[in-house]
């Protein structure tokens, strides 16, 4: 069956550098999406992404991130400057057309900022 | 703020035992209501999409049901074993807003053989 991968599993990194976070989405799928958990609280939305532009974003999702799609499989989701509060689990998601269509999500990047 | 809280938030069963919880939503705008099963270290697996006002689905020993009038979801677990120990997860969605889900806090189901 299909499924949704995320690289790497677990990323540490230091305020102030750049994470490129990684997902190979359902090849067919046609909206992308990112979410992410801190722990202990909910899941909650970060960006939706469909025919390569930003379809809906959250207000956490400020200047500081990124997405792209740069070659028809992968999506990433970039963050320029990390900050002790970007510490979260970062979800991939992907689903087919219209939204009472399942989302497909990977199994998350532990991101850690020290 | 759209709010979606989901009670209980843990919940210890005897293997057996059927057992149920809720997840509650605006009633407003109401577009879908997604159901996500959620174990440790593992994806988010999609249980249910659920559309309309009285819909009834079922997965198995799992099933869920909706009412967008007053707001409210319930799922059941039927007979449960081991293996349906997770977490679950439902998610509310308005249309035109990016397909964009709003999760609740989830149930935690610890299934004692």
């Amino acid at each position: 069956e299909p499924e949704v991968t995320q690289t790497p599993s677990h990323q540490v990194t230091q305020m102030g550098q750049e994470v490129i976070l990684r997902c190979v989405p359902i090849s067919n799928h046609l909206y992308f999406y990112w979410y992410r958990q801190i722990l202990g609280q909910k899941v909650e939305f970060l960006v939706s992404f469909y025919n390569n532009e930003i379809s809906e974003k959250s207000e956490i999702f400020d200047d500081q991130f990124s997405v792209e799609r740069p070659d028809g499989s992968n999506f990433t989701l970039k963050i320029r400057s990390t900050k002790l509060e970007d510490s979260a689990m970062y979800f991939c998601a992907s689903s087919g057309q219209g939204p009472s269509y399942e989302q497909y999500f990977g199994p998350g990047t532990r991101l850690t900022v020290t | 703020i759209l709010n979606v809280e989901q009670s209980p938030q843990s919940l210890h069963v005897q293997e057996g035992d059927s057992t149920n919880f809720t997840c509650s939503f605006p009633s407003s705008n109401f577009y879908a209501l997604h159901w996500y099963r959620w174990e440790t270290a593992k994806s988010p697996e999609a249980l249910f999409v659920m559309t309309l006002n009285g819909d009834e689905k079922k997965k198995g020993r799992i099933s869920a049901t909706l009412n967008t009038k007053e707001g409210y979801s319930y799922l059941y677990i039927k007979g449960s074993q081991p293996e349906d120990s997770a977490t679950y997860l439902c998610a509310f969605l308005i249309k035109a807003a990016g397909n964009k889900l709003t999760f609740g806090g989830g149930t935690r189901v610890l299934v004692k053989p």
